[in-house]
């Protein structure tokens, strides 16, 4: 089935900008959705179909799609985004959704 | 407001079958287009699809747990059931009920329930 890769961590000094990667083959012709997890916490949904953001969710989180790369990217990161990111496809080939196994931003 | 909700025992035996209900308040099963899923997280894990279950009531599995799954709704009732059987100490993890339409984003999770497979 179709795997999407996500670097395990990636770390950010407050007020920076986040990008947090996604890998895919041909991953720019597939839909991406975002989610954040905090300890203890459900999945929250924050960028879908690759750039568009639900109600609620801050302006600083945005999202790219092209070639082999999907990117969340997270404008002046606060320590309240601290957070596991899952990214997640829909294989159309298996015809089932696929998460990344996740990146851990840490707020320095 | 449609809102999710997990329950079902937290301790499972090895060998014994996993079974979880989610109950959907404030909607239904069986309406609009909407697909019911469960989705597991081992601890310090990341997320894994199980599979689902449509409004028409057709389901799907991953095929990597196809063999020893099974979900069924219960419209009645505004629930759907998980039941994994044969399980083992690698079927510990925390399992949520999700609402995701067909090839779309997950848009309403419940708050989980931790399962664990231990004698």
């Amino acid at each position: 089935s179709y795997v999407v890769t996500q670097p395990p961590s990636v770390s950010v000094a407050p007020g920076q900008t986040a990008r947090i990667t996604c890998g895919g083959d041909a991953i720019g012709s597939r839909s991406v959705h975002w989610y954040q997890q905090k300890p203890g916490q459900a999945p929250l949904l924050v960028i879908y179909y690759d750039n568009a953001r639900p109600s609620g969710v801050p302006e600083g989180f945005s999202g790219s799609n092209s070639g082999n790369t999907a990117t969340l990217t997270i404008g002046r990161v606060e320590a309240g985004d601290e957070a596991d990111y899952y990214c997640q496809v829909w294989d159309p080939i298996s015809d089932h959704p696929v998460f990344g196994g996740g990146t851990k931003l840490t707020v320095l | 407001q449609v809102q999710l909700q997990e329950s079902g025992p937290g301790l499972v035996k090895p060998s014994q079958t996993l079974s979880l209900t989610c109950t959907v308040s404030g909607g239904s099963i069986d309406s609009g287009d909407h697909y019911w899923h469960w989705i597991r997280q081992p601890p310090g894990k990341g997320l894994e699809w199980i599979g689902y279950i449509s409004h028409r009531g057709t389901t799907f599995y991953n095929p990597s747990l196809k063999s020893r799954v099974s979900i069924s709704g219960d419209t009645s009732n505004k629930e759907f059931s998980l039941n994994l059987n044969s399980v083992t100490a690698a079927d510990t993890a925390l399992y949520f009920c999700v609402r995701g339409d067909y090839g779309r984003p997950f848009d309403l999770w419940g708050q989980g329930r931790l399962v664990t497979v231990s004698s």
